[in-house]
């Protein structure tokens, strides 16, 4: 099977802008997250999909949103841009059986993004 | 809230040596507990994972974590580390609040191995 795969892998965008970030999850993975890695803050959790549906949030401002289509492929958008939302921005799925929780998750390689 | 809490920024390591990644955690009810790894310019990776049962977890390229309630303590492990272990390591917690499957990161520990 395919691993979770992020488009574009690195990003350059000035203040002011907004961007687009792609994430393909494995076959049959339901479940996609997004999650902000930095430096200082370490892994900071965005939020999370489920067919279709944002069933939970992290504490970052409206600027960040993201979606899911019927295909589980999401997106994460962040407007606005800012110096400080430089960062890694990773994508996990995970494979959600019915009655099931806490399944491991499979992340993507990233994208860099890096704001001017 | 659940938390996690990696105290070491790094941990150096001679090759063919035990290695011990500190994790300790504070959760309300029965933690549900991981370990991830990851390597330069790459995403994270799965290791192992604690819901119940043994204390003892064994997981993927021969670590394995101890849970101790007692001392809210899921510590990684490896009896003789490899070069190739260097990598940064991640312990989490899955986190209950709002549902869904969100997992609360700690810090991280860089772990080095010399030969």
């Amino acid at each position: 099977k395919a691993g979770v795969t992020q488009t574009p892998r690195y990003l350059i965008k000035t203040r002011g802008q907004q961007v687009t970030l792609s994430c393909s999850p494995i076959s049959g993975h339901r479940s996609v997250s997004w999650y902000q890695q930095t430096p200082g803050q370490g892994l900071q959790f965005l939020f999370e999909y489920f067919s279709e549906t944002q069933r939970n949030k992290g504490n970052f401002p409206g600027r960040f949103s993201g979606r899911q289509f019927s295909n589980s492929r999401s997106e994460m958008n962040v407007s606005t841009l800012e110096l400080g939302d430089s960062a890694l921005y990773l994508c996990a799925s995970s494979f959600v059986a019915r009655g099931s929780t806490n399944e491991k998750l499979f992340f993507g390689s990233g994208t860099q993004l890096s704001v001017l | 809230a659940q938390s996690v809490a990696q105290p070491e920024d790094q941990v150096n390591v001679a090759e063919g040596n035990p290695l011990t990644v500190k994790c300790t955690y504070s959760v309300s009810g029965n933690p549900y507990l991981f370990w991830y790894v990851q390597y330069p310019n790459r995403g994270l990776q799965f290791l192992l994972k604690y819901i119940t049962g043994d204390n003892l977890v064994k997981g993927s390229y021969g670590f394995e974590a101890e849970f101790n309630k007692s001392q809210t303590s899921f510590h990684l492990k490896k009896p003789s580390a490899l070069v190739s272990d260097s990598a940064l390591y991640f312990c989490a917690v899955r986190d209950l609040t709002g549902g869904g499957n969100k997992l609360t990161f700690g810090t991280g520990t860089q772990l080095k191995v010399e030969l």
